[in-house]
């Protein structure tokens, strides 16, 4: 199937810091990718849309200036957490469509980004 | 908004045996995909088995075997021949018309040796 990335894979910060979590399509472009976090145990919870050349979109409760989604080129999103609190520490998971292969509607999803905020 | 129900929090089956996971959904729409993801530890998600709402046949993919009911929102996962590497979080997700994707609270399964 297609192959979706995420980098870093583990990252601890500082409470006040803001970090950067990039998720690649390798080898197809995603003109849309999404953002999950999911808690330990528990589904995963769509943050937002990420729309390639325009603003992303948010689901409800989630903060925009707190989470800020770029999408800049058919192959990179990037989720920035800005001035990040202990209560952001959670896995971050980002997937993508391949509209040209993968069945109908499938999910391709990253590798996921564990983010620990001291 | 779509929900999808997933009621066992847990299961565990003896190696080589047969299981089953469950899985229901809430939704007025006719047509849409359901999927079930595997997550292992290494917490990658990976696709293992996908039903257009359309088809009535019930997918399989070699041990792995979905039965699909519409009139009762139903769509449970059969595992035949358990093997050691099957032991993950399991979820149930839908995928409405609109492209929007929703998932259950998942199934840990646990294979016996």
């Amino acid at each position: 199937g297609a192959v979706v990335s995420q980098h870093p894979s583990r990252v601890i910060c500082k409470s006040g810091t803001s970090v950067k979590i990039e998720c690649r399509s390798l080898d197809f472009q995603a003109t849309t990718m999404f953002w999950y976090r999911q808690f330990p145990k528990q589904s995963l919870m769509l943050m937002a849309t990420s729309n390639e050349g325009s603003k992303a979109t948010y689901e409800q409760g989630v903060e925009k200036d707190k989470f800020l989604i770029n999408h800049a080129s058919l192959t990179l999103s990037t989720l920035t957490v800005t001035s990040a609190h202990p209560e952001d520490s959670s896995f971050y998971i980002c997937s993508a469509r391949d509209q040209k292969r993968g069945g109908p509607g499938e999910l391709f999803f990253g590798e996921g980004s564990r983010l620990t905020v001291l | 908004a779509q929900t999808v129900t997933q009621s066992q929090p847990e299961m565990s089956v003896q190696e080589a045996e047969t299981v089953t996971l469950s899985c229901t959904y809430d939704t007025s729409e006719s047509d849409y995909y359901l999927f079930w993801y595997k997550q292992p530890p290494s917490r990658q998600m990976i696709l293992v088995i996908r039903q257009e709402a359309y088809k009535q046949q019930n997918a399989t993919e070699n041990r792995f075997s979905v039965n699909f009911q519409k009139a009762a929102k139903s769509f449970s996962l059969k595992i035949s021949d358990s093997q050691l590497g099957d032991a993950a979080m399991y979820f149930c997700a839908y995928r409405s018309a609109g492209n929007q994707f929703y998932f259950g609270t998942g199934t840990s399964l646990t294979v016996i040796p």
